[in-house]
């Protein structure tokens, strides 16, 4: 079964330092996705992207974060100048269309440590 | 806005004991619900999902839950626990509202399964 793969499966480093998140979506898929869930709650949206541009995103997507699509396969997320709170596991998912959920799929995580 | 509400953080059961976690979510127009699991230091498993059709849907491991439009409930049940089903488990509604699909989470519900 086709996955989408995250890496590292956990980073960790200094405050103020930037971050990239790397994923790779199933390979038909359109649709991409970033999910963030701080330690001990509830896993939230932050963006969705799509023909190479932001479609949404949430009001913890700041100016701090950012998305490309730097190639054909990869997604990234970066952080510019990471804060004690960007501390998190971070899910990417992706699915074949915006409309629906028929084969949207979450990624493993990246388990993001500041410190 | 769509909302999914669990009320119990925390559910212990003894093995081989039944189990219900419960999820309720708020919305006005039809959806689609899910529910993941997340073992210790890893990502979100799909479990089951509801799209359509029948209300009572099977998922992985055993595990089933009943869609009920009137109660605005989507309940977690297996007959039997496992040591191995201790997880957090979480429940997930579709939002469609502001033109990007994705997912609302709940805030979970810790499974804990006792000798």
């Amino acid at each position: 079964e086709p996955e989408v793969t995250q890496t590292p499966s956990h980073q960790v480093t200094q405050m103020g330092q930037e971050v990239i998140l790397r994923c790779v979506p199933i390979s038909n898929h359109l649709y991409f996705y970033w999910y963030r869930q701080i330690l001990g709650q509830k896993v939230e949206f932050l963006v969705s992207f799509y023909n190479n541009e932001i479609s949404e995103k949430s009001e913890i997507f700041d100016d701090q974060f950012s998305v490309e699509r730097p190639d054909g396969s990869n997604f990234t997320l970066k952080i510019r100048s990471t804060k004690l709170e960007d501390s998190a596991m971070y899910f990417c998912a992706s699915s074949p269309s915006g409309q629906g959920p028929y084969g949207y799929t979450f990624g493993s995580g990246t388990r993001l440590t500041v410190v | 806005a769509q909302s999914v509400t669990q009320l119990d953080s925390q559910v212990p059961v003894f093995e081989e004991a039944p189990v219900e976690l419960r999820c309720n979510y708020s919305s006005s127009v039809s959806v689609y619900l899910f529910w993941y699991v997340q073992y210790p230091n890893q990502g979100l498993q799909l479990l089951l999902k509801y799209l359509s059709g029948s209300t009572l849907v099977k998922g992985i491991n055993g595990f089933e839950a009943e869609f009920n439009k009137s109660q605005t409930s989507f309940h977690l049940r297996k007959p039997s626990v496992h040591i191995s089903d201790t997880a957090e488990y979480f429940c997930a509604v579709s939002d469609f509202t502001s033109g990007t699909y994705k997912y609302i989470f709940g805030t979970g519900t810790r499974l804990k399964v006792l000798a």
